[in-house]
């Protein structure tokens, strides 16, 4: 039973390259969360999505940021024009449809950006 | 807004001994309370949850958190850490009014366990 699975691990682009980040939610899940960890800091909800639909994007940089969860295959999430400041590890989490007292997040491995 | 601080950047103990870390959070009400635990090259896991009632809430691999509202803190604590504890905690908290999506989480505290 695999867990969440993302890939790259890490992943390395120039300034003003994109970037795409994929998740594969558990089996069974159809729920995805994507959060952000900067340097020296805790993670940071960027955007929630079920299949074919944004759920909650409060947390998504406004321009240069997009993420998708298609009704097949992976979520991706894709960051364009890269700059310095995207340098982060981005974690994907799944879930099952649950109220919030029983939702229970399980995280991916994350995807280490770095951009020269 | 909420926010979450672990004053603790890193904390080194002796395998056998206690532990605490230290979590404190700023919200308007009772928020629901978490702390997560990642191993180098995993994804987080979760080791407990608070969203009501006894305010001692205990977790897998022997944790275990208090939450105290007059100190608006959630401390993570073990009798007797292992060396497989050594790993990064993260103390996070969420809003009751919306979902455990949106998670708040702390900075970490990396714990390092001495032989």
């Amino acid at each position: 039973n695999a867990g969440v699975m993302q890939n790259p691990r890490h992943l390395v682009r120039r300034r003003g390259q994109e970037a795409r980040l994929r998740c594969s939610p558990m089996k069974g899940h159809s729920h995805v969360y994507w959060y952000r960890q900067l340097p020296e800091e805790g993670l940071k909800f960027m955007v929630y999505l079920q299949k074919e639909n944004i759920i909650d994007e409060s947390g998504m940089p406004k321009e240069r940021f997009s993420a998708e969860f298609p009704k097949e295959g992976p979520s991706i999430l894709r960051i364009q024009q890269v700059v310095r400041g995207d340098s982060a590890a981005y974690f994907c989490a799944s879930s099952r449809p649950a109220g919030p007292v029983n939702e229970k997040l399980f995280f991916g491995s994350g995807t280490q950006l770095s951009v020269l | 807004a909420q926010s979450v601080t672990q004053p603790d950047i890193h904390i080194t103990v002796s395998e056998g001994a206690s532990l605490e870390l230290r979590c404190n959070y700023s919200y308007g009400a009772t928020p629901y309370l978490f702390w997560y635990v990642q191993s180098p090259g995993q994804g987080l896991q979760l080791l407990l949850k608070y969203f009501s009632g006894d305010t001692l809430v205990q977790g897998i691999k022997g944790f275990e958190a208090e939450f105290k509202r007059s100190q608006s803190s959630f401390n993570l604590r073990k009798p007797s850490v292992h060396w497989s504890d050594a790993a990064e905690y993260f103390c996070a908290v969420g809003s009751p009014s919306g979902s455990a999506r949106q998670l708040t989480f702390g900075s970490g505290t990396q714990l390092t366990v001495l032989p």
